[in-house]
């Protein structure tokens, strides 16, 4: 079945900085591939997805590539803001459409 | 905007005790899902339900867990005899498609 890898396991990043967080999938057939912000005691919530017809999108200061023949895809954040703090989790539909299996997740720290 | 809701918000149980989680989709679902996530650790995918059936289920979800939507709407997860190790939060997620899918807001599962 599909197994999600994720990196690093934490980040510390200045305000106004870049964070990357990666992420690979090991299902070739995997078509699709969420971002999820979780904040301390809250629900994971999407933020940004990619379907693999496409290799970038971005939406504001968040953008995630994909890049579907080395099975890796990203997620980056640029200008961060303290509030962009939380538990990122990378996600991947697997063959059947039916689940999606999430990365350990990464917690990231953005101090002012 | 719709949320997905559980109920309860927090469950305490003795071990061996069933339990039934809760949830209430947003009208316009067809998919749904059980998550669980071990204080710390990652979402792990338990069952997904369409069409009345399970469509998938992981290693996780064995003859102890069971799913139903009794009235059409609800959407429970039982768990038959509950031991320490099901402690964590459970997450239900619904969806109109396979993609994008919103989490509710949890219970968190407290086996004594």
């Amino acid at each position: 079945g599909e197994n999600v890898e994720q990196h690093p396991s934490t980040l510390s990043v200045q305000e106004g900085d870049s964070a990357v967080i990666k992420c690979t999938y090991s299902d070739s057939a995997s078509n699709y591939f969420p971002w999820y912000k979780q904040e301390l005691g809250k629900r994971p919530q999407l933020i940004i997805d990619i379907r693999s017809n496409v290799g970038e999108k971005k939406d504001q200061r968040i953008a995630v590539t994909l890049n579907k023949t080395a099975k890796h895809f990203s997620l980056h954040i640029t200008e961060t803001q303290p509030e962009d703090s939380a538990v990122y989790f990378c996600a991947a539909l697997n063959q059947a459409g039916t689940a999606l299996i999430f990365g350990k997740g990464t917690t990231l720290s953005v101090s002012s | 905007e719709p949320e997905v809701t559980q109920t309860p918000s927090h469950q305490v149980t003795q071990m061996g005790q069933e339990v039934i989680l809760r949830c209430v989709p947003i009208s316009n679902h067809l998919y749904f899902y059980w998550y669980r996530q071990i204080l710390g650790q990652k979402v792990e995918f338990l069952v997904s339900f369409y069409n009345n059936e399970i469509s998938e289920k992981s290693e996780i979800f064995d003859d102890q867990f069971s799913v139903e939507r009794p009235d059409g709407s609800n959407f429970t997860l039982k768990i038959r005899s509950t031991k320490l190790e099901d402690s964590a939060m459970y997450f239900c997620a619904g969806g109109t498609g396979v993609k994008g899918y919103t989490f509710g807001s949890g219970t968190r599962l407290t086996v004594v």
